[in-house]
């Protein structure tokens, strides 16, 4: 596709649930990131791909959350048992760049809502 | 650990006017600082990154300087538009790690 696909760009979830946000980047693309954006905030790095390899997952904020790019293209965030302060924007970006200094491109991201 | 702050943190103009967003960040050692927008309910959009070497970088209407040394960058808009109102952010790519380090941003409002 033209840009990063992220779905579905809404969820509500009811405390308890598993969710599963995807994201396909840029056809290439080598790096991956997800950051999570909390209303009026800034994003927060959570992890980061090269190609299939997860090479940082320090921000994910507890061992309810788990990411994957198998095939090293489209990736899948999960969270597990969702609680009410993981409602927040996800937001997935590729970069062709391997040495991740190249321009991050971001889809809209998947807005979490858990009531 | 790398902090960024941006001010203001909301910016009312009418248009036409030249106006400037200001950026400051804590660990001088940054690979480069990129300036993102981002419309309601949408993702970010990147307007300029400046390398840790350069000054400046320019696109169209917009200017953004790096001062490394004194931890600022400023994003200079020029003949503002109704079309330039959203939120603008400032992200700082720290020179040990490949994280992009956001402010919080300004939220622009141009008035026709």
């Amino acid at each position: 596709g033209a840009g990063v696909s992220q779905s579905p760009r809404y969820k509500v979830a009811k405390r308890g649930q598993d969710v599963a946000l995807r994201c396909d980047p840029i056809s290439g693309h080598v790096s991956l990131f997800w950051y999570q954006q909390a209303l009026g905030q800034g994003p927060e790095f959570l992890t980061y791909f090269q190609n299939e390899a997860q090479l940082d997952k320090s921000g994910l904020p507890s061992d309810r959350f788990f990411a994957e790019r198998p095939e090293g293209s489209v990736s899948t965030l999960k969270i597990q048992r969702t609680q009410q302060e993981d409602s927040a924007v996800y937001l997935c970006a590729s970069s062709l760049s391997s040495t991740h200094r190249g321009e991050l491109f971001f889809g809209e991201g998947s807005r979490l809502t858990v009531l | 650990k790398q902090e960024v702050t941006q001010i203001p943190a909301a910016l009312s103009v009418p248009e036409g006017e030249n106006l400037v967003l200001n950026c400051s960040f804590t660990d001088s050692a940054i690979y480069n600082l990129q300036w993102f927008r981002q419309d309601p309910g949408k993702g970010l959009t990147s307007l300029l990154l400046i390398q840790s070497s350069q000054r400046e970088q320019t696109s169209g209407r917009l200017n953004a300087s790096l001062d490394k040394s004194s931890g600022r960058s400023t994003l200079y808009i020029a003949a503002s538009q109704p079309g330039d109102s959203a939120t603008y952010l400032c992200a700082a790519l720290g020179g040990s790690n490949y994280k992009l380090t956001f402010g919080k941003g300004t939220l622009l409002t141009v008035n026709p």
